[in-house]
């Protein structure tokens, strides 16, 4: 079984500056895809950025960018210039490979970031 | 605009009662999931559906139950034995399983 694990349960950032998500995973697979979701205050969840195991090159999407350690099972999440409207509980997730049997994403406990102006 | 569609917002439910979620999309998309979230948890899969009637027990499928009739709808009933329904719960959907899963915006549903 695949397990996700946020050990940062609350982090606080300076309005435009930058800052670091972990987030580990176990897994036996080869072939997978890691996520990053932010659920604001709303409660719903948004995708931020998916990474492919394949893929060396770590994601990168706008502000937000993956550091991406598959030897290390680490996938961090950057946040760059960080914006009042990036505080949110953010949620790392895994999933399979399609070619896999099972296919529900696996989630951690999350970590809630406070953006401070 | 596309979109996956849950309702209603906010539910109340008395004991013994049984209640259902809707979950609509229209975005075309084969999968469709059932998650619950609890306070200081991230998402636990519930139920999940691949195609029009056929669907997958999660990590937590007990005391609930679920149908998938139509492409575009995954109604989630919570039965009188699921012992703790409160939570918010999410309904998601994806092209398949190599795609992104996307997520509506969710239910409350409390037991008074």
């Amino acid at each position: 079984a695949q397990t996700v694990t946020q050990s940062q349960p609350e982090m606080s950032v300076q309005e435009a500056e930058t800052v670091t998500l972990s987030c580990t995973y176990d897994t036996s697979e080869n072939n997978y895809y890691l996520f990053w979701y932010k659920q604001p205050p709303s409660r719903q969840m948004i995708l931020v950025i998916r990474q492919e195991a394949y893929k060396q090159q770590n994601a990168t999407e706008n502000r937000f960018s993956v550091n991406f350690q598959k030897a290390a099972k680490s996938f961090s999440l950057k946040i760059s210039d960080s914006q009042l409207g990036d505080t949110a509980m953010y949620f790392c997730a895994f999933m399979k490979h399609w070619k896999s049997s099972g296919d529900k994403l696996t989630f951690g406990t999350g970590t809630r970031l406070a953006v401070r102006p | 605009d596309g979109g996956i569609t849950q309702s209603p917002k906010y539910l109340f439910r008395k004991e013994g009662q049984n209640v259902t979620l809707s979950c609509e999309q229209n975005l075309n998309h084969d999968a469709m999931y059932w998650y619950r979230q609890d306070p200081g948890q991230g998402l636990r899969l519930i139920y999940y559906s691949q195609i029009v009637n056929d669907f997958q027990k999660g990590d937590i499928a007990e005391g609930y139950s679920v149908s998938r009739e139509k492409k575009e709808s995954f109604p989630l009933t919570v039965t009188s034995a699921q012992k703790n329904p409160t939570a918010f719960y999410l309904c998601a959907s994806s092209w398949d399983r190599r795609n992104t899963i996307y997520f509506g915006e969710g239910s409350w549903l409390t037991v008074v």
